[in-house]
């Protein structure tokens, strides 16, 4: 157990709709990343917080954003959703940047 | 951009036999960070090691050992004595730097490993 959660752990929902995905990181960490993890694309950044900031953009798409708390869980919010946003999505956490990123055990994302 | 290569798609041994577990990559950074990561059929990712860019030290753990050569941007893994539990995707990542106080993980694209009873 890394000390990462993320909820829930599975979502089915449709095309066209919202969702939310959430994450406590470990105790004590300030930093949060999201990746996403598809079959065709691998495993790929998308976003880093760092004690409620945003510090970093990878891959995301317009359609998704996410935000961290002043209790440093952050949220992970996908809209307009596509069948290819069907993904397991994964939340990380680190002390500092620079630091071992430990992973939650990831949101398993269907869209039909 | 950084780039991260795991060229073996997947390895099939038999229980006991050694295998090695290869990734290249290339990076314009002068400190930077490698990490293997075990991904078992439940789908987590586990941390399994750290090296800087400025350790070449290689590492044991167990059965697992790691060797980091800079001279040819590599940072394979050997898993010895391999057993049915290790059977898993493995991926090799590089931490890289986007800027101050900006990370983000590249991922290679993983080598899974089967191992036979």
């Amino acid at each position: 157990d890394s000390g990462v959660t993320q909820t829930p752990k599975h979502l089915i929902t449709a095309t066209g709709q919202r969702v939310t995905l959430r994450c406590s990181p470990r105790s004590g960490d300030l930093s949060v990343y999201w990746y996403q993890q598809s079959l065709d694309q691998g495993l790929q950044f998308l976003i880093q917080y760092y004690n409620g900031e945003e510090r970093a953009k990878g891959n995301i798409l317009e359609r998704f954003s996410a935000q961290q708390f002043p209790d440093l869980h952050s949220e992970l919010n996908l809209s307009s959703l596509e069948l290819g946003d069907s993904a397991l999505y994964f939340c990380a956490s680190s002390v500092y940047p620079q630091e071992t990123q430990y992973f939650g055990p990831g949101t398993r994302l269907l869209v039909l | 951009a950084q780039k991260v290569t795991q060229a073996q798609t997947e390895i099939s041994v038999v229980e006991k036999e050694d295998v090695t577990l290869d990734c290249v990559y290339e990076t314009r950074d002068t400190t930077y960070y490698l990490f293997w990561y075990k991904q078992p059929p439940s789908g987590e990712l586990v941390f399994l090691i750290r090296r800087n860019s400025f350790d070449e030290q290689n590492e044991i753990s167990g059965r697992y050992s790691w060797n980091f050569q800079k001279s040819t941007s590599s940072f394979n893994f050997t898993i010895t004595a391999s057993q049915v539990v290790d059977s898993a995707v493995y991926f090799c990542a590089l931490s890289e730097a986007l800027g101050t106080g900006r990370r983000a993980l590249t991922f290679g694209s993983g080598t899974r490993l089967q191992v036979q009873p």
